[in-house]
């Protein structure tokens, strides 16, 4: 079955700075891969997402990841936080036709 | 068009009560979830819901009855709640696994 991994629990960066959040996903055919993002108090809203094709996703908010296979990774970026952006970001794969999420990685943001 | 809602968004339980948690969606989905998060664990599937007159278990359905009452419908029952279901619920439709859309959740807290 396919699973995923996010080993930061917790990131923290200055507003306008560069943004990268990993997320490894373990062995299998082409994953269906997903990337939530879920403000405080909030339920879970959907960034972006990977089926196949081009390996540059881009999602709102200004959000892109890029799907490598070589390194099973589907990393989450952002070139400028946001205050706003301070959340916590799941990433999922789609196994069994059910979705897995990781554990998270929650983004603080400093001004 | 108010998506998935979910009622009550707190509440509190005595061990050993019982209690219904309510979700709607008006976006005509075939199915719905249920998902508990707890911190560092991510969302596991409790129970879902591929059609009307259909549930089936996910990871985590010890404790736990649902119904899909009808196509807009699905509640999850605790019958008699124990402080590990202390959690953070949430439930989500979508027309297949790979599009899922969210609601607010429900905290409960269970003493």
């Amino acid at each position: 079955a396919q699973s995923v991994t996010q080993p930061d629990i917790h990131i923290t960066v200055s507003e306008g700075a560069s943004l990268e959040l990993r997320c490894n996903y373990s062995y299998g055919a082409t994953p269906y891969l997903f990337w939530y993002v879920q403000s405080p108090g909030q339920g879970l809203q959907l960034l972006l997402k990977y089926f196949s094709g081009d390996t540059l996703v881009q999602g709102i908010k200004g959000f892109e990841a890029e799907f490598k296979r070589s390194q099973s990774s589907f990393n989450l970026r952002k070139p400028s936080v946001h205050w706003s952006d301070a959340a916590e970001y799941f990433c999922a794969v789609v196994s069994a036709d059910k979705l897995i999420f990781g554990t998270g990685t929650r983004l603080q943001v400093f001004p | 068009n108010a998506g998935v809602t979910q009622t009550p968004k707190f509440q509190v339980l005595k061990t050993g009560q019982s209690m219904t948690l309510q979700c709607a969606q008006d976006m005509n989905h075939n199915s719905m979830y249920w998902y508990r998060q707890d911190p560092g664990m991510g969302l596991r599937l409790i129970y879902y819901s591929a059609s009307e007159g259909t549930t089936d278990k996910g990871e985590v359905p010890n404790g736990y009855n649902v119904s899909r009452l009808n196509k807009r419908e699905f509640s999850l029952r605790l019958e008699s709640a124990a402080p590990s279901q202390t959690s953070v619920y949430f439930c989500a439709s979508g027309r297949a696994t790979y599009e899922q859309y969210f609601g607010p959740g429900t905290r409960l807290t269970v003493t």
